[in-house]
């Protein structure tokens, strides 16, 4: 099993529609959440990070995390073709301090 | 402004060639990290170093050595141990490694030739 998994996509959803990324991870005792964004050739940026249980919101982006269920979800709302990226779930293991990531799920935006 | 410099932005190694990729921050950030990315696949960790004069084998760490004599700089070498080095290579950066995400360089994509 993945450290942290991920549906590579493609996922493709229509302009301003909500695209929904999800994330698993196997690690219990991980700490902290993030979510990247990386485009075709460049480097990840990070967009949203979340530590506790329950929905994050910033601007147009919801991060989401159960920790019960090791789950944690990116919702986009207003889905515009600029956001057309792949996406990377992250997870830091507290006690060995590096951070694991996904293989990414790549998202299309159609106009 | 702050940030993350990684070069060359391009580097071609020949066979039995070793090659070092820069990595400097300027964000005052105590702990670095390279990565390598192949198609398809997650980042994963070669190095990382929390302190000067202190660093740790990542999951990938064979063919690869490290120094972090500064805490601007954290250089990566390709030795010719590395058989398969074709790869996107991403430097990172935290100011707390178990509190926050990172910030990574603009990467190095190295081929063989």
């Amino acid at each position: 099993q993945k450290e942290v998994e991920q549906n590579s996509g493609p996922l493709s959803v229509p302009e301003g529609a909500i695209a929904s990324l999800n994330c698993t991870y196997s690690d219990r005792v991980s700490q902290s959440f993030f979510w990247y964004r990386q485009y075709s050739g460049k480097s990840p940026e990070l967009i949203m990070s979340i530590y506790s249980n329950g929905d994050k919101e910033d601007g147009r982006f919801t991060a989401q995390l159960n920790k019960a269920s090791q789950y944690v979800s990116l919702l986009i709302r207003d889905s515009q073709p600029s956001d057309s990226a792949t996406y990377l779930c992250a997870v830091n293991r507290e006690y060995n301090n590096d951070m694991r990531f996904g293989a990414g799920t790549r998202l299309t935006v159609k106009p | 402004d702050g940030g993350i410099t990684q070069s060359p932005k391009y580097l071609f190694r020949k066979e039995g060639q070793n090659v070092t990729l820069s990595c400097e921050q300027n964000l005052n950030h105590d702990a670095m990290y390279w990565y390598r990315q192949d198609p398809g696949q997650g980042l994963r960790l070669i190095y990382y170093s929390q302190i000067v004069n202190d660093f740790q084998k990542g999951d990938i760490a064979e063919g690869y050595s490290v120094s972090r004599e500064k805490k601007e700089s954290f250089p990566l070498t390709v030795t010719s141990a590395q058989k398969n080095p074709t790869a996107f290579y991403l430097c990172a950066s935290s100011p707390k490694p178990e509190a926050s995400g990172y910030t990574f360089g603009s990467g190095t994509r190295l081929t063989v030739v």
